[in-house]
This record gives structure tokens, C-alpha cells and sequence, in this order.
């Protein structure tokens, strides 16, 4: 059984860089087929997809954000990490991880983490 | 960019009722189309893929239907675990979410 685990700070000055890391467990992350993602929903709000790397190195953004962000791999702690720079307080969001797999009918998340708040404060 | 737009935001329903729940995409998007559940505090949970594919363990109360543009999530007689927020993806032109629609009772 394939689990994600978010961690990062909490709190974040504006301005500053967001950065979060995915643990994956269960499952390779260098393993083909899948994309790993990050997923952000702003208090009571709807779903935001943010960017997503496939293939151990491949990277795709949200073209709003693409600018600001970052999203890299590691694969030998079998993780993947996002930073997002020159944060505002309309960044402050749950920010998920979540795996996809191609399922031929474009991409559908079938692994998500618990996801984790970043508030955005000084 | 590909606008997934939900309908409607919020319902109230009753244990037992018939629930529907409609999704438009901006443009044709084939059955590019999944539908998920998400409940308080916890992340969203898959329920069909491919507009009409139900996923594994998803009771078959929950049925999805529809192409192109215009899609149906359908839910034959609520249960009391099915109140929740349901959320459509398109996975036409990577990946955009509709707003959400509430089920509430």
C-alpha cells in the first residue's frame, strides 16, 4: 500500500520561500508510469493543482505559478520536495501530495498524503 | 485553461434521496473526467475514473455518466458516509478541478 507523508513548516513569512517534502513509502518513487504532484486548497475553498514530475527528473507547473515554484526529486530517500517562493498570504492553503498514474484518459490521483497547513503570517 | 465548472455548489438531501451532481468542461474534453470525495479534514478520495469507471471498493450506489462537455456524478440512495464534498478533474490539458459541490443534509 502506497502512502505519502507531507512535512514542512507551518508557518511562513511573507515573502519569504515555502518548502515542503513528500515521503513516499510502499512503493518506488523512480519506478515508471507515475507522476508525483502537489495539490493545494485554500481555506474552504475548491482544489489547485500545482506541478507535478514524472520520470525521476521531468517537471510541469501551473503556469499562474510556474514562476515561483520549484519541484524536485530525490530518489534515493524516496522523496519529492516543492518550493515556492515570494510567498503572500494567498498561498495559505492545505498543501497535499498525491501520486497519478496515466490512466490512458489523462492523469487521476490515487494516492494522496493527509495533506499539511501552511499559513503564511508574519 | 480548461474551466470545470460544478453544479450545484450545495444541496441538501435526505438519507435514501436520489443525488445528482452535473460538471462542464470549457471545451471537449472526451470522458477525460474523475469524480472524487472528499469529507472534513481529510484528502480527497478517488471514486470513478474515465467518467463512468468505478474504482475498486467504491460502493455501486456511486455512478458517473457523460462526454465531451457535460458530466453526471450520480448517487442512487444516500447513505449517511456520503455526506461530503464531490469534486470533478479533467485530465484533458493536464490537470484542472471543478469548485465542489457540498452534499449536505
Amino acid at each position: 500500500q502506497v502512502q505519502l507523508q507531507e512535512s514542512g513548516p507551518g508557518l511562513v513569512k511573507p515573502s519569504q520561500t515555502l518548502s515542503l517534502t513528500c515521503s513516499v513509502s510502499g512503493g518506488s518513487i523512480s519506478s515508471g508510469g507515475y507522476y508525483w504532484n502537489w495539490i493545494r486548497q485554500h481555506p474552504g475553498k475548491g482544489l489547485e493543482w500545482i506541478a507535478y514530475s514524472y520520470n525521476s527528473g521531468s517537471t510541469y507547473y501551473n503556469p499562474s505559478l510556474k514562476s515561483r515554484l520549484s519541484i524536485s526529486v530525490d530518489t534515493s530517500k524516496n522523496q519529492f520536495s516543492l518550493r515556492l517562493s515570494s510567498v503572500t498570504a494567498a498561498d495559505t492553503a492545505v498543501y497535499y501530495c498525491a501520486r497519478a498514474h496515466e490512466s490512458g484518459y489523462g492523469l487521476r490521483f490515487d494516492y494522496w498524503g493527509q495533506g499539511t497547513l501552511v499559513t503564511v503570517s508574519s | 485553461d480548461i474551466q470545470m465548472t460544478q453544479s450545484p455548489s450545495s444541496l441538501s438531501a435526505s438519507v435514501g434521496d436520489r443525488v445528482t451532481i452535473t460538471c462542464r468542461a470549457s471545451q471537449k474534453i472526451s470522458s477525460y473526467l474523475n469524480w472524487y470525495q472528499q469529507k472534513p479534514g481529510k484528502a480527497p478520495k478517488l471514486l470513478i475514473s474515465a467518467a463512468s469507471s468505478l474504482q475498486s471498493g467504491v460502493p455501486s450506489r456511486f455512478s458517473g455518466s457523460g462526454s465531451g462537455t457535460d458530466f453526471t456524478l450520480t448517487i442512487s440512495s444516500l447513505q449517511p458516509e456520503d455526506f461530503a464534498t464531490y469534486y470533478c478533474q479533467q485530465g484533458y490539458s493536464t490537470v484542472t478541478f471543478g469548485g465542489g459541490t457540498k452534499v449536505e443534509i
